[in-house]
């Protein structure tokens, strides 16, 4: 059973750089044809797509979100990472790492439990 | 910028039938793009319900069924029950790596 972890501060300040890494377990990401992604949800909102990224490396990003982000992988450690940088308080959200799962389905099969980040000085 | 939209807020009493869409802002929706439907309850990470279009994921009861209606996907809910209410979400495939997720359909059941 495929499991994603979810960790990093809960607490960044404005202008800052908020990271997040993702472990995955039962699987591997270097040997998966799979994209993994970051996905996140401001309390009492949405949910908003921020990035892909394969086990080669190749990212895709939302463009809106794109001139801050930066999502990298370490196969050997089987993690992804986010770094969003010049946070402000409309960046507050619950933070999840999931798999998209390619094979015809294109669909984020498993999903971190998530993790709350808060912007504030 | 893609948008995918969905109705903020429906309503459905108990037994009753629900549809909910996913269209898109330019142009229609189709296979092509891999719907996918998943549901969110507070406090919970969202599970996925419906996947290309009208698979249900494992697990999920047949009340539960995907399709295209017109130009948009479609989420129908049978027989609707008290624990259905929800947010419900779905998300486009749009190539390449990239993804757009829909607002989100608040679901009351009363």
């Amino acid at each position: 059973q495929l499991q994603l972890q979810e960790s990093g501060p809960g607490l960044v300040k404005p202008s800052e750089t908020l990271s997040l890494t993702c472990t995955v377990s039962g699987g591997s990401i270097g040997s998966s044809s799979d994209y993994w992604g970051w996905i996140r949800q401001p309390p009492g909102k949405g949910l908003e797509w921020i990035g892909n990224i394969y086990s080669s490396g190749s990212t895709y990003y939302n463009s809106s979100l794109k001139s801050r982000i930066t999502i990298s992988v370490d196969t050997s450690k089987n993690q992804f990472s986010l770094k969003l940088s010049s946070v402000t308080a409309a960046d507050t959200a619950f933070y999840y790492c999931a798999r998209l799962r390619r094979s015809g389905s294109y669909t984020f099969d498993y999903w971190g439990q998530g993790t709350l980040v808060t912007v504030s000085s | 910028q893609t948008v995918v939209t969905q109705e903020p807020s429906f309503s459905v009493s108990p037994g009753g039938t629900v549809t909910l869409t996913c269209g898109l802002s330019s142009g229609s929706v189709s296979t092509s793009y891999y719907p996918s439907w998943y549901r969110q309850t507070p406090g919970q990470a969202p599970r996925t319900l419906i996947y290309s279009t009208n698979t249900r994921s494992s697990g999920v009861p047949d009340r539960f069924s995907g399709s295209i209606l017109g130009n948009k996907a479609a989420l129908t809910i049978t027989g609707a029950q008290a624990d259905d209410e929800s947010d419900y979400y779905c998300v486009l495939y749009m190539g390449s790596g990239f993804v757009v997720f829909g607002g989100g359909t608040k679901l009351t059941v009363l």
